[in-house]
């Protein structure tokens, strides 16, 4: 069975500061991708970051990259120098067979000033 | 370039009552899927509507279907509500279906409050 794995409840970060949101995943598939969505409180999911299973190279987005190590099934995404605005839920969400989106439990994220 | 519009973005009903929701994809996006969002499941899929055909479909009751619309437009029903349909629903849009484009766009979503 699939399964995305986000471990921190919660994470605070200050202003300007780098920040890394963890998530590993389960699958017996050989091809996959692995996404990470951000929901504001407004409840809208906005696409951040994808990462396929056969990208050699980590994606990167702007301030947000995707630190993916494949051998030990973990996509973790870093953000750097934080900004208030970043301050959200974010979800881990991997695609295999069947097509289906399956999300993990997401991460609180708080940036102080 | 319009993003995805779900309507209602409110709605109470009663425990027994149907429901439908709606969504309007960006212009040109022929895939739309639905997702339910509670505390409890979390994100769950529920369907995927690719050019009018349902490609995919999550582990729900009958009570929740959809359908799609020749001009990509989406409604999802649930039937005979019960407390525990009180969520979130998530609508996403994409150009391809989603096997094919990694891209999906979120709607607003629908809160849904069953009592």
């Amino acid at each position: 069975a699939q399964k995305i794995t986000q471990t921190q409840p919660g994470m605070f970060v200050q202003e300007k500061e780098a920040v890394t949101l963890d998530c590993t995943y389960d699958t017996s598939d050989q091809s996959y991708g692995l996404f990470w969505y951000k929901q504001p409180s407004s409840g809208e999911m906005i696409f951040l970051i994808y990462q396929g299973s056969y990208d050699e190279q980590n994606a990167t987005e702007g301030r947000y990259s995707l630190n993916f190590q494949k051998a030990r099934k973990s996509a973790n995404l870093v953000i750097s120098a934080s900004q208030l605005g970043d301050s959200a839920m974010y979800f881990c969400a991997m695609r295999g067979r069947g097509d289906k989106l399956i999300f993990g439990t997401g991460t609180r994220l708080q940036v102080f000033p | 370039k319009a993003g995805v519009t779900q309507t209602p973005r409110y709605l109470i009903k009663t425990r027994g009552q149907q429901v439908t929701l709606s969504c309007s994809p960006i212009s040109g996006h022929r895939s739309v899927s639905w997702y339910q969002q509670t505390p409890g499941q979390g994100l769950q899929f529920l369907f995927e509507y690719f050019s009018e055909t349902q490609r995919n479909k999550g582990n729900f009751p009958g009570r929740f279907s959809g359908r799609q619309f020749s001009n990509s437009r989406s409604e999802m029903n649930v039937s005979t509500l019960e407390l525990g349909d009180s969520a979130l629903y998530l609508c996403a849009s994409s150009l391809l279906p989603t096997s094919a484009s990694y891209e999906q766009y979120f709607g607003p979503g629908t809160r849904l409050t069953v009592t």
